[in-house]
C-alpha cells in the first residue's frame, strides 16, 4: 500500500501521559498535514509543513502539542501531558506541491485519554 | 476569517430522488472549494473540486461566487453514495495552503 500509512491506530493513555503518533506520506508529495477530528465534526486544521519547514500552526494548538517532519518524509505529532480533551482521531494527510491539490488522507490514530 | 458552513449534519432521501448537499463558505480571497467523502470504515477522500468541473460518481458541485456558495448535486440518489460529506476551502492568494473542512453532512440513502 503505498498512501498515507499512520502509526499506531489506536492509543489509549492516562490523563498526563505523553503520546507520540507517526505519519509516513506519501513518498513524492512536499506537504504534509494534521488534522483532528471530534465526534461530529470536521477535520481541525492543526498545522501542515512543506517538506521540513513547519509553515503554519493553528492558533487552536496548545504549547502541548509539537509537531516535526525532520527530514522531510514522516512526521511525529506529539502532545505533552495529555487531557481528556486531547482525545479526538488524529488525521494525517498529504499532497504534491501544487497548489491546492487534492489531499491524500490516512486512516487516522485515534487517542483516547482516560 | 475563512470558514465553511454545512447547515444540515443528516440528510435522508429515498433511492432515485434527487440529492442537494449545501455548503456555503467565507473567504475574502479567490477559493479553491472541494467536496471529500468518507464511506463506512474508510479515508476521507476526494470527491470533486470546482476547478475541474467535472462529475464524479454523478455528483456535481458549481461554485456560486455571489451566494459563496458550493452546493453538492446527484439527479438520482443510489443506496452506495450513503457516505458523510465534507466540504472544504482553500486559499489561493494569501499563500495559505491549508484546507478548511466544514463539519459534514451524513447522506442516507434509503431503499
Amino acid at each position: 500500500d503505498t498512501g498515507v500509512s499512520q502509526n499506531p491506530r489506536h492509543k489509549i493513555t492516562k490523563r498526563g501521559q505523553n503520546v507520540t503518533f507517526r505519519c509516513d506520506p506519501i513518498s513524492e508529495h512536499n506537504r504534509l498535514y494534521w488534522y483532528r477530528q471530534t465526534l461530529g465534526q470536521g477535520p481541525e486544521f492543526l498545522t501542515y509543513f512543506q517538506n521540513e519547514a513547519q509553515l503554519e500552526k493553528s492558533r487552536l494548538l496548545s504549547d502541548r502539542f509539537s509537531a516535526e517532519r525532520p527530514k522531510g518524509s514522516f512526521s511525529t505529532l506529539e502532545i505533552q501531558r495529555t487531557e481528556q480533551g486531547d482525545s479526538a482521531m488524529y488525521l494525517c494527510a498529504s499532497s504534491p506541491q501544487v497548489n491546492n491539490e487534492k489531499l491524500f488522507f490516512g486512516s487516522g490514530t485515534q487517542l483516547s485519554v482516560l | 476569517a475563512q470558514r465553511v458552513t454545512q447547515p444540515e449534519k443528516l440528510l435522508s432521501v429515498f433511492k432515485g430522488a434527487p440529492v442537494e448537499l449545501k455548503c456555503n463558505y467565507s473567504y475574502s480571497g479567490s477559493p479553491e472549494l472541494f467536496w471529500y467523502v468518507q464511506y463506512s470504515r474508510q479515508r476521507l477522500q476526494l470527491l470533486l473540486r470546482h476547478i475541474s468541473r467535472e462529475s464524479i460518481k454523478g455528483f456535481t458541485a458549481d461554485l456560486n461566487k455571489g451566494e459563496t456558495s458550493f452546493h453538492l448535486k446527484k439527479p438520482f440518489a443510489q443506496e452506495e453514495d450513503s457516505a458523510m460529506y465534507y466540504c472544504a476551502l482553500s486559499g489561493t492568494t494569501s499563500g495559505t495552503y491549508k484546507y478548511i473542512f466544514g463539519t459534514g453532512t451524513r447522506l442516507k440513502v434509503l431503499a
